[in-house]
């Protein structure tokens, strides 16, 4: 049973379109994080969210964490062939001794 | 320190044979994570160590799994009887000592396993 869903599962768009990643559970989170993916690497932490209703930008990418700590989003502005990945969203429960991750979202952009 | 160093990178081995992994985290983190990952699926939780104690075993960790960090620095993760169905990629990770929920991980590169 995963405790975090993706969706979409797969997103294929062109360079310069806006795009949102959702990331949703049943579980209150106390914390949320993102991460991005590139073929045989590790994911590389993007941001962590702690807060409920909290947003964060990072350059065209904005995360919000919901109100009640179950779900959040990614938002990329005019997507670049360099945002190619699959990003990946890991919440901790309680002390967060780990974290869950989502099924995950791959992205294309195509130049 | 340049980050967490997994070898090998990649590893095939034959259907019943044993593997051993090693991760190097970075050297001023207290807690290593070993997790899996599966074509297409995020990585799954193993194990986790905070210095050479393990705290925490996922049921993915059947009794052919055994993990240590003997001395709270490099940490070895070993299959015995290795089946097809452990053909993924081995990821290891380390955070700082605190209040996990305000760190993230940094993850090595994994460990490819292809057992045939």
């Amino acid at each position: 049973t995963q405790l975090l869903e993706q969706s979409p599962q797969f997103l294929s768009i062109q360079e310069g379109e806006n795009l949102t990643v959702y990331c949703n559970s049943s579980s209150v989170f106390s914390s949320l994080q993102w991460y991005r993916q590139e073929p045989g690497e590790g994911p590389v932490l993007l941001v962590t969210v702690v807060t409920g209703g909290e947003v964060k930008k990072l350059k065209r990418l904005t995360f919000q964490f919901g109100d009640a700590r179950k779900d959040s989003s990614l938002h990329i502005t005019a997507a670049q062939p360099g945002d190619t990945g699959l990003y990946l969203c890991a919440g901790s429960v309680g002390t967060g001794n780990q974290f869950y991750f989502g099924t995950g979202t791959s992205l294309t952009v195509i130049p | 320190d340049t980050g967490v160093s997994q070898d090998p990178r990649h590893k095939i081995t034959k259907r019943g044979q044993n593997v051993t992994f090693r991760c190097d985290p970075i050297s001023e983190h207290n807690r290593l994570y070993w997790y899996r990952q599966t074509l297409g699926q995020g990585p799954e939780f193993l194990t986790y160590f905070q210095n050479e104690a393990q705290l925490e075993k996922s049921r993915l960790l059947s009794d052919r799994f055994s993990a240590e960090r003997p001395k709270g620095s490099f940490s070895t993760l070993e299959i015995q009887r290795t089946e097809q169905g452990d053909s993924a990629m081995y990821l290891c990770a380390s955070s700082p000592f605190g209040i996990s929920r305000n760190y993230g991980y940094t993850f090595g590169s994994g460990t490819r396993l292809t057992v045939v």
